[in-house]
C-alpha cells in the first residue's frame, strides 16, 4: 500500500467526542474515496472527492460524518460525537483519472475505537 | 443499487489444493477488479479485467471476466499457505454511476499446510 498515507493507525474516542481521519493520497493522485469495513465484511463505499469538491457522498450518513479535501494538504473524514456503531475500520484510496486498468491503491487504513 | 455476491465466504483447504472464488452481480460492470487483504492491512490490487469473457493469468492465479461483465471468478492452483487471506472482488460502475467500487463481501480463504 506505499502511497496513500493514512493517519492515525489507531484511534480510540470517548462516545461524544469527534474523530478526524486523515488521507494523503499518493503523488500525482487527485481523487480521493473513503470506504468503511466492519469486522468479516466487505468495503463500503462512502465518499468520493477530488480537489476542494466532493464529486459523490451517496454512502456518507446524513449526520455527523463529513469529508472535505482541501487545495492543499490531505483528505479528512471527519465523525462527530462518535458513537459505539462507528467503531470500523476506515479506508482511503487514491486514483489518477477514471480506475479502469490501473486500479486504486488503498492506504492501511485508520482503526477507529468508540469506548 | 449494484450488488455483488460472493461466495463461498470461508474456505479452508490443504495445501496444493485447487480453489475457485466467485463473484456474481445482476448488474453490468466497466471493470472487475480483485484484490487481496491482510490483517490489519488494505486492499493490494490483483487484477483489473475489462472486456467481457477476459482470461487473466497471474501465476498460479487465474481470473475470468463473464462475457455479459457481470460477474467473474478466481481460481488457485496448487495453493500455498502464502495465499491465505481475506479475498475481495469490487466492481467499478459504468461511468454515469461514477468511480465508485462496489465490493463484495469477500472470501476469507485459509490454506492449510
Amino acid at each position: 500500500n506505499a502511497g496513500v498515507m493514512q493517519n492515525p493507525r489507531h484511534l480510540v474516542r470517548r462516545r461524544g467526542q469527534e474523530a478526524r481521519l486523515r488521507c494523503s493520497p499518493m503523488k500525482g493522485h487527485s481523487h480521493v474515496y473513503w470506504y468503511r469495513q466492519l469486522p468479516e465484511e466487505g468495503l463500503k463505499f462512502m465518499v468520493y472527492l477530488q480537489k476542494e469538491n466532493i464529486i459523490d457522498e451517496s454512502g456518507m450518513p446524513k449526520e455527523r460524518f463529513s469529508a472535505e479535501f482541501p487545495k492543499e494538504g490531505p483528505s479528512i473524514l471527519r465523525i462527530q460525537q462518535v458513537v459505539r456503531g462507528d467503531s470500523a475500520a476506515y479506508f482511503c484510496a487514491s486514483s489518477g483519472l477514471l480506475a479502469g486498468d490501473h486500479g486504486y491503491t488503498f492506504g492501511s487504513g485508520t482503526r477507529l475505537t468508540v469506548v | 443499487t449494484q450488488l455483488l455476491e460472493q461466495s463461498p465466504q470461508f474456505l479452508s483447504i490443504q495445501e496444493g489444493e485447487n480453489l475457485t472464488v466467485y463473484c456474481n452481480s445482476s448488474s453490468v460492470f466497466s471493470s472487475l477488479q480483485w484484490y487481496r487483504q491482510e490483517p490489519g492491512e488494505g486492499p493490494v490490487l490483483l487484477v483489473t479485467v475489462v472486456t467481457g469473457g477476459e482470461v487473466k493469468k497471474l501465476k498460479r492465479l487465474t481470473f475470468q471476466f463473464g462475457d455479459a461483465r457481470k460477474d467473474s471468478s478466481l481460481h488457485i492452483t496448487a495453493a500455498q499457505p502464502g495465499d491465505t487471506g481475506l479475498y475481495l472482488c469490487a466492481g467499478e460502475g459504468v461511468k454515469a454511476a461514477g468511480n465508485k467500487l462496489t465490493f463484495g463481501g469477500g472470501t476469507r480463504v485459509l490454506v492449510k499446510p
